[in-house]
């Protein structure tokens, strides 16, 4: 059964920095192309960064290039996301996804989510 | 501001049918990229719902079909039911190379 499972949110101060942990389970994460996701409170849904599963591609949103970075521990089978130079808007909900390996339409979907860690940013 | 355009929210009376649209731009729906829908309940990850505009995972009922026209998309649910009570949000892709979201559609079963 695949399973995603977040960890290492919490509270922190504007400035500070989190890494996020995603161990997966049911799948071999190097195999697959993931994304995080997240969720501010009340608000919708926003990609954050995605790794292929070459990892030679990475991308990431314009909110928050250059303070997060998304990797992955293929030995732990893990996804991390390590978040520096936090602010107050990066309060949230952060999902990690797993893409759709056989899509073979235009633009694939998320097939499996975590259960989600929240991080708060406040002084 | 999310990229795709979702009305806040839609209500209906059980057993009715309603509509959720989702609007992009020639950068994303308009540019031939699939649309995909998810539904999250109160306090619960998203789940997927419909993938390739259209289909429906197994497990899903029919009572939830999509479509897509030019640059725009639609998730229709009928036959209401009190479970289907939560957020959907759509999702495609960007020729920015990024993944993008609608801003969520909160469905009120009367």
């Amino acid at each position: 059964e695949v399973q995603l499972l977040e960890s290492g949110g919490g509270v922190v101060k504007p400035g500070g920095s989190l890494r996020l942990s995603c161990a997966a389970s049911g799948f071999i994460v190097k195999n697959y192309n993931m994304i995080w996701v997240r969720q501010a409170p009340g608000k919708g849904l926003e990609w954050v960064s995605s790794i292929r599963s070459s990892s030679t591609y990475i991308y990431n949103a314009d909110s928050v290039k250059g303070r997060f970075t998304i990797s992955r521990d293929n030995a732990k089978n893990s996804l991390h996301l390590q978040m520096n130079s936090l602010r107050a808007e990066d309060t949230a909900v952060y999902y990690c996804a797993r893409v759709d390996p056989h899509y073979s339409g235009s633009g694939s979907f998320l097939d499996y989510w975590g259960q989600g860690t929240l991080v708060t940013v406040s002084s | 501001q999310s990229v795709l355009t979702q009305p806040p929210s839609v209500s209906g009376a059980p057993g009715q049918r309603v509509t959720i649209s989702c609007t992009g731009s020639s950068s994303n729906i308009g540019a031939g990229y699939d649309v995909h829908w998810y539904q999250q309940l109160p306090g619960t990850a998203p789940k997927l719902l419909i993938y390739g505009n259209t289909n429906r995972p197994s497990g899903v009922p029919d009572r939830f079909s999509g479509s897509k026209s030019g640059t725009s998309a639609s998730l229709a649910i009928t036959g209401l039911q009190a479970e289907d009570e939560a957020d959907y949000y759509c999702q495609s892709y960007d020729t920015s190379l990024s993944w993008v979201f609608g801003g969520g559609t909160k469905l009120t079963v009367l």
